[in-house]
């Protein structure tokens, strides 16, 4: 059981703009930076977002995030079919004084 | 450019331990630090901890205190994780990542960029 909560899956078609949630408490998202790690079968994951907003280079801005209170959402605009992937928020959580996750959510482009 | 490379996968039987080591190049070592996240087959990621290249200090997850160590050696720009008592569910890839947070972990601010390329160990009696 993940301590932030993730939906197991999404789905959209080329184009189309598709939001991944992730919920978690105030002692991590809701006092802290929230981080999106995109991870393609086979692969290390790849850092997307981090400290709330900002892209490593080499990200499209296709890719953002929001926040509010105990939650954090990407939002992946002109969807493409190369952004099939698993992608995973994390955050650090005050009350366990480490690094938490989400369970991962699996896009998939139809 | 910046690159994490680790070792080889490894076999082990339940009870024993394994070393895995995690090679830094492209970057000044000793000016960040290194976290430690694994992820079993089918599953999602768990961080596992931190430690500073530059102090040595750690910060260990709740789930793996007292099993764990990890260690650095800023003459070859490596770092280690040891995990004891190994058991079958610690079958999974582990993967160490260039974490940006050097002094002290207690606040937050980690972030993995980029991460090695994984090394499988496998449980197995």
């Amino acid at each position: 059981q993940s301590v932030l909560t993730q939906p197991p899956s999404a789905s959209g078609t080329p184009g189309q703009r598709v939001t991944i949630s992730c919920s978690g408490s105030s002692s991590n998202i809701g006092g802290n930076s929230a981080y999106w790690y995109q991870q393609f079968p086979g692969t290390a994951p790849k850092l997307l977002i981090y400290k709330n907003n900002q892209r490593p280079s080499g990200v499209p801005d296709r890719f953002s995030v929001s926040k509010s209170g105990t939650s954090a959402s990407l939002a992946i605009s002109g969807l493409r079919s190369e952004d099939e992937a698993d992608y995973y928020c994390a955050a650090w959580d005050d009350r366990l004084s480490g690094v938490v996750f989400g369970g991962g959510t699996k896009l998939t482009v139809l | 450019q910046v690159q994490l490379v680790q070792s080889g996968g490894e076999v082990k039987k339940p009870g024993a331990s394994v070393k895995v080591s995690c090679e830094a190049s492209g970057y000044t070592f000793a000016s960040y630090g290194i976290s430690w996240v694994r992820q079993a087959p089918g599953q999602g990621l768990e961080w596992m901890g931190w430690i500073s290249a530059y102090t040595g200090k750690t910060n260990y997850a709740q789930n793996f205190q007292g099993r764990v160590t990890m260690t650095t050696d800023t003459s070859t720009s490596s770092a280690y994780m040891e995990l004891r008592s190994l058991r079958s569910d610690d079958t999974a890839v582990y993967y160490c990542a260039k974490d940006p947070i050097v002094y002290g972990s207690g606040s937050g601010g980690h972030y993995f960029d980029p991460w090695g390329q994984g090394t499988l160990v496998t449980v197995s009696s």
